[in-house]
């Protein structure tokens, strides 16, 4: 069974934390995405990579930072976690060039909390 | 920025009743998919199904059906005789030119109740 597993579910983080929050995909997808899910915004793409080391913006970047140094792994970074960064994070992978049958494939989420 | 509209931010049935999600999207492209993913709460969004821009098509899967409309950039998902395990949210998305990127409408959330 293909899956993108996100390290935790919850997260409690305190103002001005570096916050780290990691994706692991198991498919061999080039594509890999770290979304926000905010209610009544649905999702907002944060950043996004379609190959080792590349990383692009996507609509909502400022704040964040990203990492891909395996093909299987993408990380998001919270420089300096915020308040208004509270919010359920989705990690999501696909293959290349074309989306396939299923689209994305999604992580569990991880919903966090800045105190 | 080509929009994705879910216009009903929340529903409430009654089992056994039909329910209409709406999605309406935006475009310049000639050739795009379209997806419907369900989102229950446990939080890991689950794929429903792909429709391809050149194939309208209209698909039924069970209980499940959904209707392509190209001429007004409607991708709508209809629930026959609902069930209580169908509360979620329900999220419509629509590829980028590159096919490589989805954009995903604001979510209905549909509440069936016994």
């Amino acid at each position: 069974d293909v899956k993108v597993t996100q390290s935790s579910r919850y997260l409690v983080k305190r103002t001005g934390e570096k916050v780290f929050l990691e994706c692991v995909q198991d498919m061999d997808h080039e594509n890999m995405f770290w979304y926000r899910q905010d209610p009544g915004l649905g999702l907002r793409l944060i950043y996004f990579s379609y190959d080792v080391k590349m990383k692009e913006k996507g609509d909502i970047p400022e704040g964040y930072s990203v990492s891909r140094e395996k093909k299987e792994r993408f990380s998001l970074i919270l420089e300096s976690a915020s308040t208004n960064q509270t919010s359920m994070y989705l990690c999501a992978s696909s293959s290349s060039p074309w989306l396939s049958n299923y689209g994305y494939t999604f992580g569990s989420g991880t919903r966090l909390t800045v105190v | 920025a080509q929009k994705v509209t879910q216009a009903q931010t929340e529903i409430s049935v009654v089992e056994k009743e039909d329910v209409t999600l709406d999605c309406v999207y935006e475009t310049r492209d000639t050739t795009y998919y379209l997806f419907w993913y369900k989102q229950p709460p446990s939080g890991e969004l689950v794929f429903l199904i792909r429709r391809n821009s050149f194939d309208e098509q209209n698909e039924i899967s069970g209980r499940y059906s959904w209707n392509f409309q190209k001429s007004t950039s409607s991708f709508n998902f209809t629930i026959t005789a609902s069930q209580v395990v169908d509360s979620a949210v329900y999220f419509c998305a629509r590829s980028s030119g590159s096919a490589r990127q989805l954009t995903f409408g604001s979510g209905t959330q549909l509440t069936v109740l016994p």
